[in-house]
C-alpha cells in the first residue's frame, strides 16, 4: 500500500463547483503539504500544515482552503472551482524537523471545464 | 521571481554515458538543496540531497555538487540507464522556513 494516497487521482468538473481533493499517510509524519503542477513551472505550494493545529498558507493560496483532520489527513478545497485551476495536485508528507526530504502521493488530475 | 531555475527542458545521453543536470538559485539563504525523481503518473521521489556545508554528496551512481559562490548546484548520473530517464527536480530550502521551493525540472531521456 502506497505511504501518501491521494484520492480521487482523477476528475473533471464545471466551473463553479466544489471540489475536494483528500490525502491519507501512513507514514507518520507530523507534516503535510498541499502543491500544484503546472506545465513550466514546477511545483508550487498551496498549503502546509505542521500538525493539526497549524495551517499554514503557501505561495498560491487564493481560491483554495484546507483542513487537518487528523494527523493523517489532509485535504484541499477549490469551494467554487475556475478553469486556471486544472492541473495536477500533489500531497506530500515529511517529518517535523528541518531538513527532511518530503514524500509525494501520485497527484491528482484535475481538470475543470 | 523564480528563486530556483531550471533553464534545460530536456536532456538526452546515451547509455553508459554521464548525465549531468544543473540548477541555478538566487535565494543567498537557502541552505539545503535536494533533487527529486518523477515518473509519469507517479509522485515525485527523493533521490539525493546537500547542505550548504558541504560541497559534494554522493550515493552510488547519483553525485550531487554545490557551488555556493556561483549558486550553482548540479545532478551526475554515472553511468546513465535507461531507467533513469524521468524528470528530474530540484528544491531548496532555507533555514527555519520548513518549506522548499522547486525547479521547473529537466526531462532527461537515456537512449539505449
Amino acid at each position: 500500500d502506497a505511504d501518501v494516497t491521494q484520492t480521487p487521482r482523477n476528475r473533471i468538473t464545471k466551473t463553479g463547483k466544489r471540489i475536494m481533493l483528500e490525502c491519507s499517510q501512513t507514514k507518520g509524519h507530523d507534516r503535510m503539504y498541499w502543491y500544484r503542477q503546472d506545465p513550466g513551472l514546477g511545483l508550487r505550494l498551496i498549503y502546509y500544515s505542521f500538525d493539526v493545529k497549524d495551517i499554514n498558507k503557501g505561495e498560491i493560496s487564493d481560491g483554495y482552503s484546507v483542513s487537518r483532520q487528523a494527523q493523517a489527513k489532509f485535504s484541499l478545497s477549490l469551494e467554487s472551482a475556475i478553469p486556471n485551476q486544472t492541473a495536477l495536485y500533489f500531497c506530500a508528507t515529511s517529518e517535523g524537523a528541518d531538513y527532511q526530504p518530503q514524500h509525494f502521493g501520485d497527484g491528482t488530475r484535475l481538470s475543470i471545464l | 521571481d523564480q528563486q530556483v531555475k531550471q533553464n534545460s527542458p530536456s536532456l538526452s545521453v546515451q547509455e553508459g554515458r554521464i548525465s549531468i543536470l544543473n540548477c541555478d538559485y538566487t535565494n543567498s539563504m537557502f541552505d539545503y538543496f535536494l533533487w527529486y525523481k518523477k515518473y509519469p503518473a507517479e509522485g515525485p521521489t527523493f533521490l539525493i540531497s546537500i547542505s550548504s556545508i558541504k560541497d559534494k554528496n554522493e550515493d552510488g551512481r547519483f553525485t550531487v555538487f554545490l557551488n555556493k559562490s556561483a549558486k550553482h548546484l548540479s545532478l551526475h548520473i554515472v553511468p546513465s540507464q535507461p531507467g533513469d530517464s524521468a524528470v528530474y527536480f530540484c528544491a531548496a530550502s532555507a533555514r527555519g522556513t520548513y518549506k522548499y521551493i522547486f525547479g521547473t525540472g529537466t526531462r532527461l531521456k537515456v537512449l539505449a
